[in-house]
């Protein structure tokens, strides 16, 4: 099955404004990870939220996390030109052992000086 | 702070030569993961290694590959005979399993001519 569906595909905004990003997902999982990668760079992780939390913080991000619908979203709040890059959720599912990730095919972030 | 490391950043290989490519997951860290990205595509799961043996692996890592830990700190996948659909960015990462968060390395880019 397909996991990890991002949209938009692409958000373009302006510095300091507020960018918010969905994923979707169709099975059960452990936990969701939300990940950076510039442009043919590595992947930073971002943020990890498990299958029992609705929603947590981390400087200026904010990960919420919807079970019932299978969906997340990550919100950047006063965005930089230095957030630019692709942003990625990954989902750890529950009917595979060891953790390995699945990954959506991304969100194309540019925010505009 | 701790983090994953790759070599080479940069492999150019012929087709049907072998590859190795090397990585330095997080010293205290026990899972370990090869994931790789196709040229505008998502990351794909290839394989997880835990306790010296692969745990799961995906339809991508048939034959051709394989890996190894040769020693304590280093994790390796090797191509034996590369084909031109091999080129792509692979990811090695380690997984912190008091949290389950996976730490990506930068990537070796590989490009099979």
């Amino acid at each position: 099955s397909q996991q990890g569906e991002e949209d938009p595909q692409a958000l373009s905004i302006q510095e300091g404004e507020n960018a918010t990003m969905n994923c979707s997902y169709k099975t059960s999982i452990n936990n969701l990870q939300w990940y950076r990668q510039n442009s043919g760079r590595g992947l930073v992780h971002l943020i990890l939220i498990r299958s029992n939390e609705r929603e947590k913080h981390s400087g200026r991000l904010r990960v919420t996390l919807d079970t019932s619908k299978k969906s997340s979203s990550l919100l950047i709040t006063a965005s930089r030109a230095a957030d630019t890059a692709s942003y990625f959720c990954a989902t750890d599912p529950k009917e595979t052992s060891g953790s390995r990730l699945t990954f959506g095919e991304g969100t194309q972030l540019t925010v505009n000086p | 702070e701790p983090e994953v490391t790759q070599t080479p950043s940069h492999q150019v290989t012929q087709m049907g030569q072998e590859v190795i490519l090397r990585c330095v997951p997080i010293s205290n860290h026990l899972y370990f993961y090869w994931y790789r990205q196709i040229l505008g595509q998502k990351v794909e799961f290839l394989v997880s290694f835990y306790n010296n043996e692969i745990s799961e692996k995906s339809e991508i890592f048939d034959d051709q590959f394989s890996v190894e830990r040769p020693d304590g700190s280093n994790f390796t996948l090797k191509i034996r005979s590369t084909k031109l659909e091999d080129s792509a960015m692979y990811f090695c990462a380690s997984l912190w399993t008091a949290t389950f968060e996976q730490y990506f390395g930068p990537g070796t880019r590989l490009t099979v001519t």
